[in-house]
């Protein structure tokens, strides 16, 4: 058990509706991490937090999606008008430093 | 061109055997350099950072080559719970730790 959670573990949702993703990383931890994983592939790196402040954004996070680290706690992940090609892992991962601990991820599924 | 890239595999290896595989990166200014262990649906843990001079942890050695940037794991008597996908990871900047990883490579030890 690494300590960092995530909830839903599970989330199925029809094409256009909006979700949201929760991470709460290990509590000592200042570095906060969204990566996504598809079929098949490692995961790709969306975004990171240190503390509260967003510093670094993938372009593969589209104006539909959008994270959020209020108070440099847990983490937010909101995807809005999903589309089925937004069907993946989200994986959250917090580190003190350069040692990432993940959590076990929400799968989303987009009908 | 891919930062990571890896030998999917399968390999498919009996108990105790020894397995060797490797990952090549594209950046040559690449800071850091680790393997992760992915079980099926699960998150990635870190199995072990991959250091210039080679290491050991156990059963598991790791080599970096700089100069024709590739990473190399070698699993030495291979066990039945070594089933899993070796993500081969890099980290691109000193400044933040932003991951990014290969496809994997998936290991089948079989009894």
């Amino acid at each position: 058990d690494t300590g960092v959670s995530q909830d839903p573990r599970h989330k199925i949702t029809k094409r256009g509706q909006n979700v949201t993703f929760r991470c709460d990383p290990i509590s000592e931890h200042n570095r906060l991490y969204w990566y996504r994983q598809t079929l098949g592939q490692g995961p790709e790196f969306l975004t990171y937090f240190q503390n509260e402040a967003q510093l670094e954004k993938s372009r593969l996070l589209s104006d539909r999606f959008s994270a959020e680290r209020p108070k440099g706690s847990f983490s937010t992940l909101e995807i809005q008008r999903t589309e089925q090609g937004d069907s993946a892992m989200y994986l959250c991962a917090s580190s003190p430093s350069d040692t990432q601990y993940f959590g076990p991820g929400t799968r989303l599924t987009v009908l | 061109r891919k930062e990571v890239e890896q030998d999917p595999g399968p390999f498919n290896v009996p108990e105790g055997a020894t397995v060797a595989f490797n990952c090549t990166y594209s950046n040559s200014a690449s800071q850091s350099f680790f393997w992760y262990r992915q079980d099926c649906r699960k998150e990635p843990k870190l199995l072990m950072s991959v250091y210039s001079s080679g290491n050991e942890d156990g059963r598991f050695t790791a080599q970096l080559n700089r100069a024709s940037q590739y990473i190399s794991l070698l699993i030495r008597d291979s066990k039945l719970s070594d089933s899993a996908t070796y993500l081969c990871v890099v980290t691109l900047s000193s400044n933040d730790y932003k991951l990014s990883f290969g496809a994997g490579t998936t290991v089948t030890v079989r009894a």
